[in-house]
């Protein structure tokens, strides 16, 4: 069974970086078939996509927000990462990082973290 | 990129049938996927490329496409159906969720 874990600081202050790792049990993140992703849910509101990082280190990111986003992987960890530059109040979310199953034009999440609360404040 | 749109709200009675759509311009072109949230929890995935159901989620969770809309149908509603529920589409330049539908079981 795979299994995602975030970590990272909970709280971020206003123009700082807010950075965030997903370890992965139960598989490997070298499996060709998937990608990687980061989505995020501000209190009260919807899903946003944030961008998705594949085992070679390629990613795509969210058209609006990707002059702050940075995404890797570490495949030797079994983890990725996320890095948001200058955050503002509007970041602070519960961040997911989840399995994204691509196949063809097949291209959907099987398995997701449980969510880190990310608050940003002075 | 493209968007997906969604009512905000849906209200049922138990045992009545729900229906949520989500429409977009690339949805002809594109499969999509219907996710269940309850409050607390991580997303759950119920239909996958428009119509199928993933092993382990009721059969009273069914998906249909026509043209620029896709519709996920839950047929005699439960109360645990209470919960937010999400459409998402992709492609290999990215994902669009929808803005989600609050399904209400009165």
């Amino acid at each position: 069974q795979v299994q995602l874990q975030e970590s990272g600081p909970g709280l971020v202050k206003p123009l700082q970086t807010l950075s965030l790792t997903c370890t992965v049990s139960g598989g490997s993140i070298s499996s060709g078939r998937y990608y990687w992703s980061w989505i995020r849910q501000p209190a009260g509101k919807g899903l946003e996509w944030i961008g998705r990082v594949y085992t070679s280190g390629s990613t795509n990111y969210n058209p609006s927000l990707k002059s702050r986003v940075t995404m890797s992987v570490d495949t030797s960890k079994n983890q990725f990462s996320l890095k948001l530059n200058s955050v503002t109040a509007t970041d602070t979310a519960v961040y997911y990082c989840a399995r994204e199953h691509f196949s063809g034009y097949d291209y959907y999440f099987d398995y997701w973290g449980q969510g880190t609360l990310v608050t940003v404040s002075s | 990129s493209y968007e997906l749109t969604q009512p905000p709200s849906v209200s049922v009675s138990p045992g009545q049938t729900a229906r949520i759509t989500c429409s977009g311009d690339a949805l002809p072109k594109k499969y999509a996927y219907w996710y269940q949230q309850r409050p607390g929890q991580a997303p759950v995935l119920v239909i996958y490329k428009d119509s199928e159901r993933p092993s382990g989620i009721p059969e009273r969770f069914s998906g249909s496409s026509s043209g620029t809309t896709v519709t996920l149908t839950i047929s005699g509603v439960q109360a645990e159906d209470e919960a937010d529920y999400y459409c998402q589409s992709a492609d290999s330049s990215g994902t669009v969720f929808g803005g989600g539908t609050k399904l209400t079981v009165l």
